[in-house]
């Protein structure tokens, strides 16, 4: 089984703060997606990176896939209260769509 | 278009009770998997279908799990007996097909969340 770790598990911080979520694994991936799960409610899918080094934006959410296509990281620009909620990071190794989930950070943003 | 369905949203039971699922997945979808959500963590895959026929089912416990799809459409996921456990949120999500990457994203119901008591 193929585990991802992400950090931290939860944040807390006001509103206008930046703030960096981190996914890690031992394991390569073929591609990595974000989630971002609200209460009550499935996942969503933000965006997926596939090669190495990748960097995505998504207005003040940049994503980055580590070079080795093992890690990848979420930045959070200038924080908003309406960006609360569960964010999930899932890697595909591309196997039969075996895609393993991380145990979530779950953000909370202050107004 | 609409998205996954599923019901119903929540279902109390007692341990040892059975209990059923029901999702239909977005139209055109071949593609469809049942995941577990305890709480504080991440989904946990339980099953995975390609049209009516099963990819991955490794992760099921087939002692008091099972699930069908046997049109290819909807599907049904069943426990029986539940034990307290079980108690978590079981998300059903659909794909174009298989391959999780930029071509055929997750697209998750808002899932049933059981609670066994």
């Amino acid at each position: 089984t193929q585990l991802l770790e992400q950090s931290p598990q939860f944040l807390s911080i006001q509103e206008g703060e930046n703030l960096t979520v981190y996914c890690n694994s031992s394991s390569v991936f073929s591609s990595l997606q974000w989630y971002r799960q609200e209460p009550g409610e499935g996942p969503v899918l933000l965006v997926t990176v596939v090669t190495g080094g990748e960097v995505k934006k998504l207005k003040r959410l940049t994503f980055q896939f580590g070079d080795a296509r093992k890690d990848s990281s979420l930045h959070i620009t200038a924080a908003q209260p309406g960006d609360t909620g569960l964010y999930l990071c899932a890697g595909d190794n591309n196997a039969g769509n075996m895609l393993t989930f991380g145990g979530g950070t779950r953000l909370m943003v202050k107004p | 278009e609409a998205g996954v369905a599923q019901s119903p949203r929540y279902k109390i039971i007692e341990k040892r009770q059975s209990v059923a699922f029901w999702c239909n997945p977005i139209s055109g979808h071949a593609t469809l998997y049942w995941y577990q959500q305890i709480l504080g963590q991440g989904p946990k895959l339980l099953i995975q279908f390609q049209n009516n026929g099963v990819v991955d089912d490794s992760q099921l416990p087939k002692d008091r799990f099972s699930a069908e799809r046997l049109k290819g459409v909807d599907s049904t996921l069943k426990i029986q007996p539940a034990k307290l456990e079980d108690s978590a949120v079981y998300l059903c999500a659909s794909s174009l097909f298989q391959g999780a990457g930029n071509n055929s994203p997750l697209h998750f119901g808002n899932g049933t969340r059981l609670t066994v008591t």
